[in-house]
């Protein structure tokens, strides 16, 4: 089944506790990328992947790093993690930055809570 | 700056018909997205316009006007099922995804 997975769906930490939300994908696609999204502000993007070792920002970064080691993988680390970090997080992919538009898959998410 | 505007809530009776509204001011412009998103699921993709006029998907529609920077959604034949949050989506400067901040549907009996 095609699907893009996420681990862990749900996380309670505290602040400045390191953690990594990992994001697979089985279909091979070359563009990913990480939201946040929060009550009335919609999904923001952190972090996007055009390809393996290629990655640049969104509109909100700070706070975050990513790492496109391997195609099928977009892990987003959170080095030192504050409570307003506390969020739903959605990875997503798409066969290439061209087809965002009409075919962008979203995993079931990631609720962090940052206490 | 970018962003996009779209109502925050909207409702509307089972079998009538509703428009949802999406304005958006980027500084490149490659496509209208729109997603839905029920309570606790993942956004899911409903439809694309990548030039001007009308797209049509079963129940759904999609419009957009470049020119005024402009687009809506169309849900017709509205089911309890719909009740949901949608979102307008443009690829912006780059390739960089922007979204609207949702648009709450309510479907009343």
């Amino acid at each position: 089944e095609a699907q893009v997975t996420q681990n862990p769906r749900y996380l309670i930490t505290v602040t400045g506790k390191k953690l990594t939300v990992t994001c697979s994908q089985n279909m091979n696609h070359e563009y990913m990328s990480w939201y946040r999204q929060d009550p009335g502000l919609g999904l923001r993007q952190i972090y996007y992947s055009m390809n393996v070792e290629v990655t640049d920002k969104g509109d909100v970064p700070e706070g975050y790093k990513v790492s496109r080691k391997e195609k099928r993988n977009f892990p987003l680390i959170l080095e030192s993690p504050s409570p307003n970090q506390t969020s739903l997080y959605f990875c997503a992919s798409s066969p290439n930055y061209q087809s965002w538009g009409y075919e962008q898959y979203f995993g079931p998410g990631t609720r962090l809570t940052v206490t | 700056g970018q962003s996009l505007e779209q109502p925050s809530e909207v409702t509307a009776v089972e079998g009538a018909i509703v428009q949802i509204n999406c304005t958006y001011q980027t500084s490149g412009f490659y496509g209208l997205s729109w997603y839905q998103q029920h309570d606790g699921g993942a956004p899911t993709f409903l439809s694309y316009n990548a030039l001007d006029g009308l797209e049509e998907t079963g129940r759904f529609s999609s419009f957009l006007s470049r020119s005024d920077s402009y687009g809506y959604l169309l849900l017709q034949e509205l089911q309890m099922k719909d009740s949901a949050s949608y979102f307008c989506a443009v690829r912006g400067g780059g390739f960089k995804t922007i979204f609207g901040a949702g648009t709450r549907l309510f479907v009343k009996a």
